[in-house]
């Protein structure tokens, strides 16, 4: 079965730091999608990165970047000097080579502190 | 705005009530899913169009939840008889093309959701 792992229920990190959020992945799909989302207290869901399965180089996106590994299929993402506002849920997702769905982990909770 | 749009955002509901959940994706946008999302949980998919045509509602839980988009714009998300484990966000989303026309990365945005409380 297809599926997102995040085993990070919670991470910290101080402000102007790297972190690293984990994210692994399930599927025997010939390709896929790879996203990252971020979701305020607000609840809005919002797009920060993507990878393709056939990209030869890992995304990037200013200060997030996406650390692709498909031989030991996971996807993690960094994010680089982070800010007070990068507190937030961070969800993996992956959408099958044969559909629009996407497929979303349980998320991680990023707080970032002065 | 340029966003997609969800109304209303909070809906308290009685146990046995029909309720309405709107969806106003982003002027353009040919695709249109909806989510749900338990407390603490990522979101799951529950139901997808392409225009007007409902192309995937393998995720609708039961016969209770329906969804439609006549015009291939507005979507209504109904669930009918509501049940105390159908709390939940209710979120919405809108991508430009799907899959095969983005090439594999057609990004899907998202709305700020509409909070379910059922009592």
């Amino acid at each position: 079965a297809q599926k997102i792992t995040q085993t990070q229920p919670g991470m910290f990190v101080q402000e102007k730091e790297a972190v690293t959020l984990d994210c692994t992945y399930d599927t025997s799909d010939p390709s896929y999608g790879l996203f990252w989302y971020k979701q305020p207290s607000s609840g809005e869901m919002i797009f920060l990165i993507y990878q393709g399965s056939y990209d030869q180089q890992n995304a990037t996106e200013g200060r997030y970047s996406l650390n692709f590994q498909k031989a030991r299929k996971s996807a993690n993402l960094v994010i680089s000097a982070s800010q007070l506002g990068d507190s937030a849920m961070y969800f993996c997702a992956m959408r099958p080579w044969n559909t629009d769905k996407l497929i979303f982990g349980t998320g991680t909770r990023l707080q970032v502190f002065p | 705005g340029a966003g997609v749009s969800q109304s209303p955002r909070y809906k308290v509901a009685k146990r046995g009530q029909d309720v309405a959940l709107r969806c106003d994706p982003i002027s353009g946008h040919v695709s249109l899913f909806w989510y749900q999302q338990a407390l603490g949980q990522g979101p799951e998919f529950l139901t997808y169009f392409q225009n007007e045509a409902q192309l995937d509602k393998s995720g609708l839980p039961s016969d209770r939840f329906f969804a439609e988009r006549p015009e291939g714009s507005v979507s209504t998300l109904k669930i009918q008889r509501t049940q105390q484990e159908d709390s939940a966000v209710y979120l919405c989303a809108s991508s430009l093309g799907f899959r095969i026309t983005g090439g594999g990365r057609e990004t899907q945005y998202f709305g700020p959701g509409t909070r379910l409380l059922v009592l």
